[in-house]
């Protein structure tokens, strides 16, 4: 069964650093990006940026570069997404999901979401 | 900017429903590269349609998707009750950040 299952939930604190990972299991870990995707409540979702996890090359949605990086390990088929400086309009649930390219394109496999809360 | 959804629509069982989904000349007017995704309450967003309208494999063919110009569309026909859920649209934008979401609707069956 093709699944990527994420980390616990987090509070964090204004100014402070979140990480988040993603483990994939039942399909080929390096042969397709992951991205990551956050929603806040009320708001739309929000694309953060990619990964791929064969080479480790990145891109990043231009409003989080400078405070986001990803990450992966491959030994362990696991994604990772950090970000820091936290304020409270980081408050959302964040997803990693697996893109199906190069067959199409489309998120073909997410994660169950993880809720980061930044709350003083 | 994200994509411009209904908040919600409705419908009885067998009744079918369409979901807009309103973009840019920049994004879903540009490319096929649309696709659709249905988020039960508490559940994972699952793949739902792909480039416009393709269906993944497992997917009921009560789900057909369209675009014209600058808005596409996700029709549910037949509705059932495990179609109650959020659906969100998303389309390629082959920019420095390549997709968008749109602002999602959530569908009830009455």
């Amino acid at each position: 069964q093709v699944q990527l299952v994420q980390s616990g939930a987090e509070v964090k604190k204004p100014g402070a650093s979140v990480k988040v990972s993603c483990k994939a299991s039942g399909y080929t870990f390096t042969s397709y990006d992951i991205n990551w995707v956050r929603q806040a409540t009320g708001q739309a979702l929000e694309w953060l940026g990619w990964m791929n996890p064969d080479s480790g090359n990145t891109g990043y949605a231009q409003e989080f570069q400078g405070r986001v990086t990803m990450t992966r390990n491959t030994s362990i088929r696991t994604a990772y997404m950090e970000l820091t400086s936290l304020t409270s309009e980081d408050t959302a649930v964040y997803y990693c999901a697996k893109i199906a390219i190069p067959v199409f394109d489309g998120f073909d496999v997410w994660g169950q979401g993880t809720m980061v809360t930044v709350s003083s | 900017s994200a994509l411009t959804q209904p908040p919600s629509v409705s419908g009885s069982p067998g009744q079918s429903v369409t979901i807009s989904c309103t973009g840019t000349s920049s994004d879903i007017g540009t490319f096929n590269r649309v696709a659709w995704y249905q988020r039960p309450p508490g559940a994972a967003p699952k793949l739902m349609i792909y480039e416009v309208s393709n269906r993944p494999s497992g997917v009921p063919d009560r789900f057909s998707g369209s675009k014209s110009g600058n808005t596409a569309s996700l029709t549910i026909s037949g509705l059932q009750a495990e179609d109650e859920a959020d659906y969100f649209c998303t389309s390629y934008t082959g920019n420095s950040t390549p997709y968008v979401f749109g602002t999602g609707t959530k569908v009830t069956v009455l």
